[in-house]
């Protein structure tokens, strides 16, 4: 069964911080991985995406790895700021069904001054 | 501005009463979708569609209907809807490239 599990489910770090979010997927065959963030009550918005072949890509303050071997994903957020509290959603597609996009349940960021 | 607008934001309506959340984008892109999200479930796709009168089931399309007349509209309709329908929703369309586009989400209850 497709899946994608995040960790933790939740997380509080101090302004200023480095932060790594953690994603593990059984998705196959892989097309492509995504991590989306959410701000409270709004819609994702997307930081990252990379294909098998690559296995990092950064967006500004975020860097997001891939290991297609283990199958687990990484987004590391650096020097943290207030406004990175949100959800990051680990979104995985396979390519049989590149229409679809198996979600994450996302992990809670808050950032405190 | 390329964006994917959802109304309304809030409704709040009773068990029974049928309604329609609207979606529009205005990227030209031929794939949209419908999404619901509950604490702790993440998003679940509802309905998705491929290009206009292409529309096919997601995850979760029970108690939902779509159509897709024109491109730039996708909208969601419950028949009937009941408290278990009560969710936040968010329409998405996405570009060639795969970028997926969310709107701004719609807070449903249903009592």
């Amino acid at each position: 069964k497709n899946q994608v599990e995040q960790s933790p489910q939740s997380l509080i770090i101090l302004e200023g911080k480095n932060c790594t979010l953690q994603c593990n997927y059984t998705v196959s065959p892989f097309s492509n991985l995504r991590w989306y963030k959410q701000d409270t009550g709004r819609g994702p918005v997307s930081l990252t995406i990379m294909t098998f072949s690559e296995n990092t890509k950064s967006n500004g303050r975020y860097t997001a790895t891939l290991d297609a071997d283990t199958k687990q994903s990484s987004l590391h957020i650096t020097a943290s700021q207030l406004s990175d509290s949100a959800s990051y959603i680990c979104v995985v597609s396979a390519t049989d069904s590149s229409y679809k996009l198996i979600f994450g349940s996302g992990t809670r960021l808050l950032v405190r001054p | 501005e390329a964006q994917v607008t959802q109304n309304p934001r809030y409704l709040i309506t009773v068990t029974g009463k049928k309604l329609t959340v609207t979606c529009s984008q205005n990227m030209n892109h031929e794939y949209m979708s419908w999404y619901r999200q509950d604490p702790g479930l993440g998003l679940r796709q509802i309905y998705y569609s491929m290009n206009v009168e292409v529309t096919d089931k997601g995850d979760v399309p029970e108690g939902y209907k779509v159509s897709r007349k024109e491109k730039r509209n996708f909208p969601l309709i419950l028949e009937s809807p009941s408290p278990n329908q009560t969710s936040l929703y968010f329409c998405a369309s996405r570009s060639l490239s795969y970028e997926q586009y969310f709107g701004p989400g719609t807070r449903l209850t249903v009592t």
